[in-house]
């Protein structure tokens, strides 16, 4: 069953740098989002993206977040310059269409120190 | 460093008996709605969904029950196992946001031996 994967598992970095999280989203589908869950909170949306470019964003999604499809299957989060606030887990999701289960991947935990 | 979570409502069933997760949704506008799952560690895990034009879906020992008067989204367990044991949300979207999820707080679900 196709599933969609994120590296890495766990990524800990030092305030103020950069971190890149990587994902694979399911090949057919054409939405990808990000949503990132601090510990022992709930899941919140942080981006959309559809056809190449950002359809909605949160307010979490300032400006030291971007994404990027670099190719036809990878789907990246970058923050700029991390800070502790940053620290949770950060899930990738995809569906083929909207108004459809999203797929979600195990993610990747960030700790930034 | 990561922040202190919030505190969880909690179920505690016998295995075998019947679960009850209950969700109140904010957005009169959504549409589509979903349950995931979430083991320790893992994504969200989707178990049903229900779109607004429903008032009731079942699955596989889940039904999810939705009414739009109340804005208000249940999840019945049939017949709990102890592999069910895990934080249960809900989830909304709508048309009008680009069919992002806004995730409730969470139940945890703990099953009895």
């Amino acid at each position: 069953e196709p599933e969609v994967t994120q590296t890495p598992s766990h990524q800990v970095t030092q305030m103020g740098q950069e971190v890149i999280l990587r994902c694979v989203p399911i090949s057919n589908h054409l939405y990808f989002y990000w949503y990132r869950q601090i510990l022992g909170q709930k899941v919140e949306f942080l981006v959309s993206f559809y056809n190449n470019e950002i359809s909605e964003k949160s307010e979490i999604f300032d400006d030291q977040f971007s994404v990027e499809r670099p190719d036809g299957s990878n789907f990246t989060l970058k923050i700029r310059s991390t800070k502790l606030e940053d620290s949770a887990m950060y899930f990738c999701a995809s569906t083929q269409e909207t108004a459809n289960e999203q797929f979600f991947g195990p993610g990747t935990r960030l700790t930034v120190l | 460093g990561e922040s202190v979570g919030l505190h969880l409502p909690t179920l505690s069933v016998q295995e075998g008996d019947n679960s009850i997760i209950n969700c109140a949704y904010s957005n009169s506008a959504s549409d589509y709605f979903i349950w995931y799952k979430q083991e320790s560690g893992k994504g969200p895990q989707f178990i049903i969904d229900i779109r607004s034009n429903m008032d009731k879906r079942q699955g596989q020992r889940v039904t999810v029950l939705l009414n739009k008067t109340v804005k208000h989204l249940s999840l019945q367990i049939a017949a709990t196992q102890p592999g069910d044991s895990a934080v249960y949300f809900c989830a909304e979207s709508s048309m009008d946001s680009s069919y992002k999820l806004i995730f409730g707080s969470g139940t945890r679900l703990l099953v009895r031996p």
